[in-house]
């Protein structure tokens, strides 16, 4: 168990529809990131936070936008789904600036029908 | 454009036996790698990683070593064990850029036959 868990595990929607995706770090850890891993695919970062504020940012659609609140947990917003949004999400955190081994929580698999 | 490349999608192994993972990055500005391993329905864990001012990193049974010259880095097990079975994932990172956003490769399958 790594600490960082992320709500909900399972999602089926359908095309076009709005989902929100719910992290929270390992305690004490104030950076949050965002990947997707598509099927047969490696993880590609979308967004991190840190304490609150965005840090960078990778090949996210405009369509996804992402928060990290001020008790630290983050949500991944995504809307106008489309099926290719299909993937498994992932949330990792790390505790501070500077430190690059990334603890990932479980992930959200997300069904676009 | 693949940055971190895995070759092996898969790589099956004799328990006790060294098991060899290899990964390829075209970046040369990479300075930071890890591996990390997933089992099914889990996220990935964090293994060992390597900065690129040395060409070897020593955790237990794993092995982690960095070419530079070649863009090459491989994680050695060993000895291999049945609970190795998993996907293994090397990352990459430039700590220059004032971020610390980890470049995924595709994944090499190991099975560890007991």
């Amino acid at each position: 168990d790594s600490g960082v868990t992320q709500t909900p595990k399972h999602l089926i929607t359908a095309t076009g529809q709005r989902v929100t995706l719910r992290c929270s770090p390992r305690s004490g850890d104030l950076s949050v990131y965002w990947y997707q891993q598509s099927l047969d695919q490696g993880l590609q970062f979308l967004i991190q936070y840190y304490n609150g504020e965005e840090r960078a940012k990778g090949n996210i659609l405009e369509r996804f936008s992402a928060q990290q609140f001020p008790d630290l947990h983050s949500e991944l917003n995504l809307s106008s789904l489309e099926l290719g949004d299909s993937a498994l999400y992932f949330c990792a955190s790390s505790p501070r600036v500077g430190t690059y081994e990334q603890y990932f929580g479980p992930g959200t698999r997300l069904t676009v029908t | 454009d693949q940055q971190v490349k895995q070759n092996s999608p898969s790589l099956s192994v004799q328990e006790g036996r060294i098991s060899i993972l290899n990964c390829d990055y075209t970046n040369s500005m990479f300075d930071y790698f890890l591996w990390y391993k997933k089992y099914p329905a889990e996220g990935p864990t964090f293994l060992i990683s390597i900065s690129s001012i040395k060409d070897k990193n020593e955790d237990g049974r794993f092995t982690v070593f960095l070419n530079k010259s070649a863009k090459h880095l491989s994680l050695h097990i060993v000895p291999s064990q049945p609970g190795d079975s998993a996907v293994y994932f090397c990352a990459a990172s430039l700590s220059y850029f004032g971020n610390e956003k980890l470049t995924f490769g595709t994944g090499t399958r190991l099975t560890i036959i007991p």
